[in-house]
């Protein structure tokens, strides 16, 4: 099962920031938060990740609580093609033999 | 650098037959994964390759294999197809487990009648 839990949609409006949350009170010390979304009928693409400092990168922002029980992933200007299903997933960083879990994640619509 | 290339892109098989699904991974990459995505719902985990060996497989029935090359190219073999089989597969290949992550391919969407 996926140790990740996330509202099952959400809207954002053109230009503006997505928010979009992750809880996973569970983490382990050793466990990355990882995003990926999925666009229709595309393969999972690869958005950020991070251990317990904030990261960001071209595509997005990720904060993480203190006690790392939850996330938030930021698109700071979404846009159209933003809209996909966010997916959070939490794994040791390098582990061969354990994959992803992925659950349901999250619709995100950006509307214009 | 090149991403992951699977193939076919699409396939229909009748149920009972054996299908053979392929993927060509990133460039540098030395692991490679299947997933199963059913409609609706998100991928999941069927086994993963490293340095040609199996080291890790979801809750798959032994009808699933796979195989990797040296060039770390793979192959999802399924027999016996089900109607339940049909689904998007995807593959996905990473460097060292997949510590910085995994690149995906773009899938086979697989249908069984």
């Amino acid at each position: 099962d996926a140790k990740t839990t996330q509202p099952p949609s959400m809207d954002c409006a053109e230009g503006r920031a997505a928010n979009l949350p992750c809880n996973h009170s569970t983490i382990s010390g050793n466990e990355y938060v990882y995003w990926y979304r999925q666009i229709h009928s595309q393969g999972p693409q690869y958005i950020i990740h991070g251990l317990k400092n904030n990261e960001t990168n071209e595509m997005a922002s990720l904060i993480i609580t203190e006690d790392r029980k939850s996330s938030t992933l930021i698109l700071p200007h979404a846009t159209l093609r933003d809209t996909a299903v966010y997916y959070c997933i939490v794994r040791v960083g390098s582990n061969y033999g354990q994959n992803f879990v992925f659950g349901p994640g999250t619709r995100l619509s950006v509307l214009p | 650098e090149t991403g992951v290339t699977q193939s076919p892109t699409h396939l229909i098989k009748t149920r009972g037959q054996q299908v053979t699904l392929r993927c060509s991974s990133q460039s540098g990459h030395n692991t490679v994964s299947w997933y199963q995505q059913a409609l609706g719902q998100g991928p999941q985990f069927i086994f993963q390759y490293y340095r040609e060996e199996e080291n890790g497989r979801g809750n798959f029935p032994p009808r699933f294999s796979g195989l990797q090359f040296p060039n770390y190219s793979s192959e999802l073999n399924v027999n016996a197809l089900e109607l339940d089989d049909s689904a998007l597969y995807l593959c996905a290949s990473s460097f060292r487990g997949g510590q910085y992550g995994y690149t995906f391919g773009s899938g086979t969407r697989l249908t069984v009648v």
